[in-house]
């Protein structure tokens, strides 16, 4: 089975300044896809940015890019000039693209992410 | 506005009752799930449908019944819950093949158990 380790329960970051949310992920499977998730109090989850395993180059989605290190497994996220409506809690998640799999989402357990002005 | 609609947002219920979580998506999407999630915790997966068909069932217990009655709609039927069921649950969809397309998530259904 897979696992997602996020390993920063809580971050905090001021208006206007980039902040790195880390995130890695054990594997045996060559074809997976890599996404992070953003939960607000108001409980939607919004897909932020996602990354094909077989892609070297690093998505990237406005203020929000990735930086994926395939060989060490790690995923993190990088939010340039950091706005308050980026808080929320952050998933990484992982997909396998096996069809047993059911193309379910398998979550890490969450970075909150905190905005000061 | 949500391309998930799930129903109702809010529900409370006794140990004894029978009801049912709804889902509705509209973007013909052929993969749909159901996800549980505690307060602080990421969400867990319950169960996938895939065409209609039931394809995974994380072993769970069977107060929980999932039902898809055809591509659209998706409900999840619930009795004898436990006080340890309350919980946010989530509902997703997807294009269903292993294709870049992410899930898209509904608003979910807050559930007590009272």
């Amino acid at each position: 089975a897979q696992t997602v380790t996020q390993s920063q329960p809580e971050m905090s970051v001021q208006e206007a300044e980039t902040v790195t949310l880390s995130c890695t992920y054990d594997t045996s499977e060559s074809d997976y896809y890599l996404f992070w998730y953003k939960q607000p109090p108001s409980r939607q989850m919004i897909l932020v940015i996602r990354q094909e395993a077989y892609k070297q180059q690093n998505a990237t989605e406005n203020r929000f890019s990735v930086n994926f290190q395939k060989a060490a497994k790690s995923f993190s996220l990088k939010i340039s000039d950091s706005q308050l409506g980026d808080a929320a809690m952050y998933f990484c998640a992982y997909r396998s693209g096996l069809s047993n799999s059911g193309y379910a989402l398998n979550f890490g357990k969450g970075t909150s992410l905190l905005v000061t002005p | 506005d949500t391309e998930v609609t799930q129903t109702p947002k809010h529900l409370v219920m006794g140990m004894t009752n029978k009801k049912s979580l709804k889902c509705e998506q509209h973007m013909g999407h052929r993969a749909m799930y159901w996800y549980k999630q505690k307060a602080k915790k990421p969400p867990e997966l319950m169960f996938v449908y895939s065409y209609e068909k039931l394809s995974i069932n994380e072993s769970v217990p069977s107060r929980f019944s999932p039902e898809c009655p055809n591509s659209s709609l998706l409900n999840l039927h619930l009795h004898a819950l436990q006080p340890e069921d309350s919980a946010l649950y989530l509902c997703a969809s997807s294009l269903g093949d292993r294709d870049f397309q992410p899930q898209h998530f509904g608003d979910g259904t807050r559930l007590s158990i009272l």
